[in-house]
């Protein structure tokens, strides 16, 4: 149980364009989705809290502009990366938290979401 | 605020060899702390998590980890080494179900065959 899918894997666009990533929790509901972003061999930084029904938390320095997150649904969240750059070439990973059963604050990642602007 | 410091960013064992992660944390309140497992080019796998009670903790693939409260720490080992085991490795802490994982930087281990 407590799966998390991500599509795209992998995405390749030119710079300027926008890209959306999506995140499903498909066998659990969460109020709750956390956006992450890996730089090569480094660790995992908070980009955004998704919550559902309301707008997402952004973390300092990180610009809502440019990384839309909308979360519609217990099940559904979304990163819509605008006018993309190189320098957002990065991988997403998000994750979910069950609604019930969670108060360890454990979660559940989905597979990332590699993007390259050239 | 919490916080996670993994000792050495990169761990190599011989492949039979016992496998030791480090990880202390900092935190104000007691801490839930996680261990996951990252291959390349994937999201992370939860390996195993210490919430109360037992202090040695069990996990998938034959990983364990003792909670050191007076060493602030939640170190990862396994008593034999497989090629598998190749992967990046993080802690990360949480103080409840409110907040979002604060990870380590990560530490890289190879097993040498």
């Amino acid at each position: 149980g407590a799966v998390v899918s991500q599509h795209p894997s992998w995405v390749i666009c030119k710079s300027g364009t926008s890209v959306k990533i999506e995140c499903r929790s498909l066998d659990f509901q969460a109020t709750t989705m956390f956006w992450y972003r890996q730089f090569p061999k480094q660790s995992l930084m908070l980009m955004a809290t998704s919550n559902e029904g309301s707008k997402a938390t952004y973390e300092q320095g990180v610009e809502k502009d440019k990384f839309l997150i909308n979360h519609a649904s217990l099940t559904l969240s979304t990163l819509t990366v605008t006018s993309a750059h190189p320098e957002d070439s990065s991988f997403y990973i998000c994750s979910g938290r069950p609604v019930t059963g969670s108060v360890t604050g454990e979660l559940f990642f989905g597979e990332g979401s590699r993007l390259t602007v050239l | 605020a919490q916080s996670v410091t993994q000792l050495g960013s990169h761990v190599s064992v011989s492949e039979g060899a016992l496998v030791l992660l480090r990880c202390n944390y900092s935190s104000s309140v007691p801490p839930y702390l996680f261990w996951y497992v990252q291959y390349p080019n994937q999201g992370l796998q939860l390996l195993l998590k210490y919430t109360t009670g037992a202090t040695l903790v069990k996990g998938i693939n034959g990983f364990e980890a003792e909670f050191k409260k007076s060493e602030t720490s939640f170190h990862l080992t396994k008593p034999s080494a497989h090629m598998s085991d190749a992967a990046e490795y993080f802690c990360a802490v949480s103080v409840s179900g409110n907040t979002p994982l604060v990870f380590g930087k990560g530490t890289r281990l190879s097993v040498i065959a």
